[in-house]
C-alpha cells in the first residue's frame, strides 16, 4: 500500500480482556518496529522485526505482550489480560534499510 | 532514562517569530531524524542528519547535527500557524540497536495567527 495502516484506528476494552493490534506495513519495507506513545511520555520502543525475525524485542513491557509477523508483510501485537496501564497509542512504522521511517496513524487502546 | 532531552517541552508563539529547539544526549548516534506530529496522527519525518557538523534547510526549517553526532537543534524562521505541532526528535542506533529509534519526549509548538 501507499502508507502503513494500521488497525484499528480506536479500541476501547474490559480490564482483563486480550486485544491484538495489526499493522500493515509498506510494501517492500523489510523492517518492521512497534512503539508506544503515552501522555508526556514520548514514543517508548517496544519490538523490531527484520524479516519475520525478531532480534530486538527488548522493549516489550512484560509477558503479556507478544508481537509476529508473518510472510515479512503484516505484524501483530497481542496484549493479553489487558491492564489501565497499557492504555496508550501504539504506533507500528515500516523502513527500508533502516531509511525511509513512515510512521502509521496508530491504534488508540482504552483499558477500563 | 531518556536518552535524548528536548526543550523547551512547550513553546507558545506569534506568526512571523523565529524559534529553536534543542536535542541534546550523552550518546552517539549512527544519525539523527527530527519528526513532526498532529493530533491522531503518526510521527511525519521531516529530516535525518547524519554527518556531524551536518546543517540541513527545508524551507524556513534548519536543521543541524552536533559535531560529536549527540546533539541537534531544529531552527524555524517566521513561523506560521501551520507549524503548529509535536517536533520529535529521534537518535538511530548503533551496532546491535541500529535501526532502532530512540526518541525525546517531544516539543509541543503552537503559533498563534
Amino acid at each position: 500500500g501507499a502508507g502503513v495502516s494500521q488497525s484499528p484506528s480506536n479500541k476501547v476494552t474490559e480490564k482483563g480482556k486480550d486485544v491484538e493490534l495489526r499493522c500493515d506495513p509498506i510494501s517492500g519495507h523489510t523492517a518492521l518496529y512497534w512503539y508506544r506513545q503515552s501522555l508526556g511520555q514520548g514514543l517508548e520502543f517496544l519490538i523490531y522485526f527484520q524479516g519475520n525475525s525478531a532480534p530486538d524485542k527488548s522493549g516489550l513491557p512484560s509477558d503479556r505482550f507478544s508481537a509476529e509477523r508473518t510472510g515479512g508483510s503484516v505484524s501483530t501485537l497481542t496484549i493479553q489480560r489487558t491492564q489501565q496501564e497499557d492504555s496508550a497509542v501504539y504506533l507500528c512504522a515500516s523502513s527500508f534499510a533502516g531509511y525511509g521511517y513512515t510512521f502509521g496513524s496508530g491504534t488508540r487502546l482504552t483499558v477500563v | 532514562t531518556q536518552l535524548l532531552e528536548q526543550s523547551p517541552q512547550f513553546l507558545s508563539i506569534q506568526e512571523g517569530e523565529n524559534l529553536t529547539v534543542y536535542c541534546n544526549s550523552s550518546s552517539v548516534f549512527s544519525s539523527l531524524q527530527w519528526y513532526r506530529q498532529e493530533p491522531g496522527e503518526g510521527p511525519v519525518l521531516l529530516v535525518t542528519v547524519v554527518t556531524g557538523g551536518e546543517v540541513k534547510k527545508l524551507k524556513r526549517l534548519t536543521f543541524q547535527f552536533g559535531d560529536a553526532r549527540k546533539d541537534s537543534s531544529l531552527h524555524i524562521t517566521a513561523a506560521q500557524p501551520g507549524d503548529t505541532g509535536l517536533y520529535l526528535c529521534a537518535g538511530v542506533g548503533r551496532g546491535s540497536t541500529l535501526g532502532r529509534l530512540y526518541f525525546g519526549r517531544g516539543t509541543q509548538l503552537t503559533v498563534w495567527p
